[in-house]
């Protein structure tokens, strides 16, 4: 079955520097999305994002956040001068098309500790 | 915005019994309902989901109820096992397209051998 890949599974950081989250969508999918689940809490929608540009954002979203789709086939996340409360769970989604069920899939997360 | 509520934010059955999770969501124009399974480690992954034009889903042990009326929908596990076990979320469909989502903040279920 399909999946949507992410890497590192875990990374730390110090408070200050940034971080890159790679995410390797399901090939054929052309829709792309950030979530964030801070621990033991839901799991927040950050941002989606469609022919190579942010398609919808939230209000967590703000400037220190940047997505970016380098190549044909990586999608990743930078945050710039991290701070101890963006310590989350990233995952990483993607989808056929722009309406939800057409095989939104989840990748297994990205544990990101900012120390 | 849309804010999605559940309950309970844990349960524990006795496994062969039925588990019931219960969402209330605020925006009337979301559509679209997920459930989501989360275990540890691991991303969300998709187990049934309803749309707004439809009142009960099922898949097996599985089944979705939505009230659109009440704004509420409900997750049912009917003979439970030890591999349902997991954190569940239900979600709200929002944004333009309707593709992003609003969770809730999950349940813990623990099936007991």
């Amino acid at each position: 079955e399909p999946e949507v890949t992410q890497t590192p599974s875990h990374q730390v950081t110090q408070m200050g520097q940034e971080v890159i989250l790679r995410c390797v969508p399901i090939s054929n999918h052309l829709y792309f999305y950030w979530y964030r689940q801070i621990l033991g809490q839901k799991v927040e929608f950050l941002v989606s994002f469609y022919n190579n540009e942010i398609s919808e954002k939230s209000e967590i979203f703000d400037d220190q956040f940047s997505v970016e789709r380098p190549d044909g086939s990586n999608f990743t996340l930078k945050i710039r001068s991290t701070k101890l409360e963006d310590s989350a769970m990233y995952f990483c989604a993607s989808s056929e098309m722009g309406s939800p069920n057409y095989g939104y899939t989840f990748g297994s997360g990205t544990r990101l500790t900012v120390v | 915005g849309e804010n999605v509520e559940q309950h309970p934010s844990t349960l524990s059955v006795q496994e062969g019994d039925s588990a019931v999770i219960k969402c209330t969501y605020s925006d009337s124009a979301s559509n679209y309902f997920p459930w989501y399974k989360q275990e540890l480690g691991k991303g969300p992954q998709l187990i049934i989901d309803i749309r707004s034009n439809v009142g009960e889903k099922k898949d097996q042990r599985i089944a979705v109820t939505l009230n659109k009326t009440a704004k509420h929908f409900s997750l049912h596990i009917t003979e439970t096992q030890p591999e349902d076990s997991a954190v569940y979320f239900c979600a709200a469909s929002i944004g333009y397209y309707g593709q992003n989502f609003v969770f809730g903040p999950g349940t813990r279920l623990s099936v007991l051998p």
